[in-house]
């Protein structure tokens, strides 16, 4: 059974700390990584797709690196604000047949 | 455009009672997926159909089944809902057949069985 596993479970840092978590899965399965952000009482919303080794991808203060050979991904979040308050997701998929495999999130909350 | 819709988004039942959870998306996609999300688990998959006419198992499919309408819908049904059904259910589409296509959530139908 393949398992995605994110770090930290939850993170509290101040407004203009700059923050990253870890979303580690299986080197040997993989076909692409999905990043989402997701809102208390909205719907998780997508940030990256990532596919090749070393990939970087940002959007404003927001960005993700990938490791395919060791199996992790990074996400970013440079001078963090109120609203970047949410869930990150990662999901894993590891294989071109559209089933997500998610992690449980990371939970991080931006303390004005 | 409204992306992907829900339909209700709260709903009360009690055991045994049956219910259909609506979805549709206008975005032209081929795929569509039923999800549910429970405290401390990750997104799980119910069913999901790759295009129209077709639906497979995902995850968690026991106790539910779906139809796929036609492109813009699918439709997840709980024939004899039981207390283990109480979560958030969430539609998602995504465009296109490989696996790194963006899934695109509705916002989630919040089911309580009592």
């Amino acid at each position: 059974i393949l398992n995605v596993e994110q770090s930290p479970q939850s993170l509290h840092v101040q407004e203009g700390d700059s923050t990253n978590f870890t979303c580690s899965f299986p080197s040997s399965n993989f076909y692409a990584l999905h990043w989402y952000r997701w809102e208390t009482a909205k719907s998780p919303e997508a940030l990256f797709v990532m596919t090749l080794n070393g990939d970087e991808k940002k959007k404003g203060r927001i960005s993700a690196t990938l490791n395919t050979k060791e199996g992790y991904s990074y996400l970013y979040i440079k001078g963090s604000q109120p609203e970047d308050s949410a869930t990150y997701l990662c999901a894993l998929n590891a294989g071109n047949n559209r089933k997500l495999i998610w992690g449980l999130g990371t939970s991080l909350a931006v303390n004005p | 455009n409204a992306g992907v819709t829900q339909t209700p988004k709260f709903q009360v039942l009690k055991t045994g009672q049956s219910m259909t959870l609506q979805c549709a998306q206008d975005m032209n996609h081929n795929s569509m997926y039923w999800y549910r999300q429970d405290p401390g688990m990750g997104l799980r998959l119910i069913y999901y159909s790759a295009s129209e006419g077709t639906t497979d198992k995902g995850e968690v499919p026991n106790g539910y089944n779906v139809s796929r309408l036609n492109k813009r819908e699918f439709s997840l049904r709980l024939e004899s809902a039981a207390p283990s059904q109480t979560s958030v259910y969430f539609c998602a589409s995504s465009g296109g057949l490989a696996g790194d296509d963006t899934q695109y959530f509705g916002p989630g139908t919040r089911l309580t069985v009592l």
